[in-house]
């Protein structure tokens, strides 16, 4: 089954705004990472927060993480038209195995 | 140096034919995750290797799915007597260590039984 629940589903915008994702999680984790996958082809790792960490940065994107409400948020800000695609929340319950949601699908209009 | 490579890029089989999917991680990664993804969902977990050990084998769908890995280098996902809903794109990951790393994924297999 899956852990994490990405939301929306889907979520079309113009170039230039912002695009915000949310992942609900059940269990307790380690970490938390998010994984963008192109033409559901391989997937890229985007960024990794740790349990004991609140928020992080990495260029255009911004990702917080609230363990007392099990969830997590990705911004991308100042979307491009190559943004377009698929992200994915993964977390993990134990060392090594990763639980993906369904993922929230991209479009960014030029 | 190369990413994860994996092969063949799509395959169409029969009903009932068996495959193999090939997975060749980066060098050096110990730890190798295969996973299945259907169309518009998320990735499923199937197997994880650490080494040519298979610790966690728990997300194989069936016995008709076997994986092995040698050399703690190349794995190999096997699928016997195929069926349709077998249908999917399987991803293979390589990450250093352990799950508290990234992964990297390779670009897929696209399988798709008629």
């Amino acid at each position: 089954s899956q852990q994490g629940e990405e939301d929306p589903q889907a979520l079309s915008i113009q170039e230039g705004e912002n695009a915000t994702m949310n992942c609900s999680y059940k269990t307790s984790i380690n970490n938390l990472q998010w994984y963008r996958q192109n033409s559901g082809r391989g997937l890229v790792h985007l960024i990794l927060i740790r349990s004991n960490e609140r928020e992080k940065h990495s260029g255009r994107l911004r990702v917080t993480l609230d363990t007392s409400k099990k969830s997590s948020s990705l911004l991308i800000t100042a979307s491009r038209a190559a943004d377009t695609a698929s992200y994915f929340c993964a977390t993990d319950s134990n060392d090594y195995k990763l639980s993906f949601g369904a993922g929230t699908t991209v479009t960014v209009r030029a | 140096g190369a990413g994860v490579s994996q092969s063949p890029s799509n395959k169409v089989t029969e009903k009932g034919k068996d495959v193999e999917l090939r997975c060749d991680p980066i060098s050096g990664h110990t730890a190798l995750y295969w996973y299945r993804q259907r169309l518009g969902q998320g990735l499923e977990f199937l197997i994880y290797f650490q080494g040519n050990s298979a610790p966690d084998k728990s997300g194989l769908p069936s016995d008709r799915f076997s994986a092995e890995r040698t050399g703690e280098s190349v794995s190999t996902l096997t699928i016997q007597r195929t069926q349709q809903e077998d249908s999917a794109v399987y991803l293979c990951a390589s990450s250093p260590r352990t799950a508290y790393n990234e992964q990297f994924f390779g670009p897929g297999t696209r399988l798709t039984v008629l």
